[in-house]
């Protein structure tokens, strides 16, 4: 347990849905992030948010939207999806300030888009 | 452009064998970190060196970093078959910062017992 919690585990959506990855971090992180890892590729940095305000965008399609409502919680609103973006989505946090490199990640969410 | 790369892409040995993995990077950095990746679940962060660092020790873990080759190393010394994993290493830009990590492709490393 790394103290950060992903729902669901597994979905499973057809490309006209929309669905919501949830993170939650336990750690009194005040930085989340969001990373894609797809099959046999590295994995990407979607989105960073540091103290609830997205930082960065990583030129990442609009079907994918992030929210950050506070430091513990962190979204990622699906709609329109493709088949590519069938990939396991991780979710990490860090302390923003001091010596703070260290990211605490998730177990992810497998996402198969159909 | 990939960031870290990691060498070999698998690599296996018997159990007590000591493993080594390579990394090489292409811009500069603050920061370089290994992870650990067990069966498509989660990452754990094993060691992070910093760029005015040359090595680190953890436990069973050693790690070099060569910033002028733009390369790093991590060494597992005695493996275990709890060892068997995915190992990737990742770059930070800043220190300190909300920094959105680059990682390579990753060693996928098995222990045979």
């Amino acid at each position: 347990e790394t103290g950060v919690t992903q729902t669901p585990r597994h979905l499973v959506m057809g490309m006209t849905n929309k669905k919501s990855l949830k993170c939650e971090q336990h750690l009194g992180h005040n930085a989340m992030y969001w990373y894609k890892q797809s099959a046999k590729k590295p994995l990407e940095l979607m989105f960073v948010y540091s103290l609830e305000e997205r930082v960065e965008n990583n030129s990442v399609p609009s079907r994918f939207s992030p929210e950050c409502p506070n430091s513990s919680h962190l979204f990622l609103h699906l709609h329109t999806l493709q088949p590519e973006d069938s990939a396991l989505y991780l979710c990490a946090s860090s302390q923003v300030g001091g010596r703070g490199e260290t990211q605490y990640f998730g177990p992810g969410t497998r996402l198969l888009v159909l | 452009s990939q960031q870290g790369e990691e060498d070999p892409q698998a690599l296996s040995i018997q159990e007590g064998e000591n493993a080594t993995m390579n990394c090489s990077y292409k811009t500069s950095i603050n920061n370089l970190q290994w992870y650990r990746q067990n069966s498509g679940r989660g990452l754990v962060h094993l060691i992070l060196i910093r760029s005015n660092e040359r090595e680190k020790h953890s436990g069973r873990l050693r790690v070099t970093l060569d910033t002028s080759k733009k390369s790093s190393s991590l060494l597992i010394t005695a493996s275990r078959a709890a060892d068997t994993a995915s190992y990737f290493c990742a770059t930070g830009r800043t220190g300190g910062g909300a920094d959105g990590l680059t990682f390579g492709k990753g060693t996928h490393l098995i222990i045979q017992p």
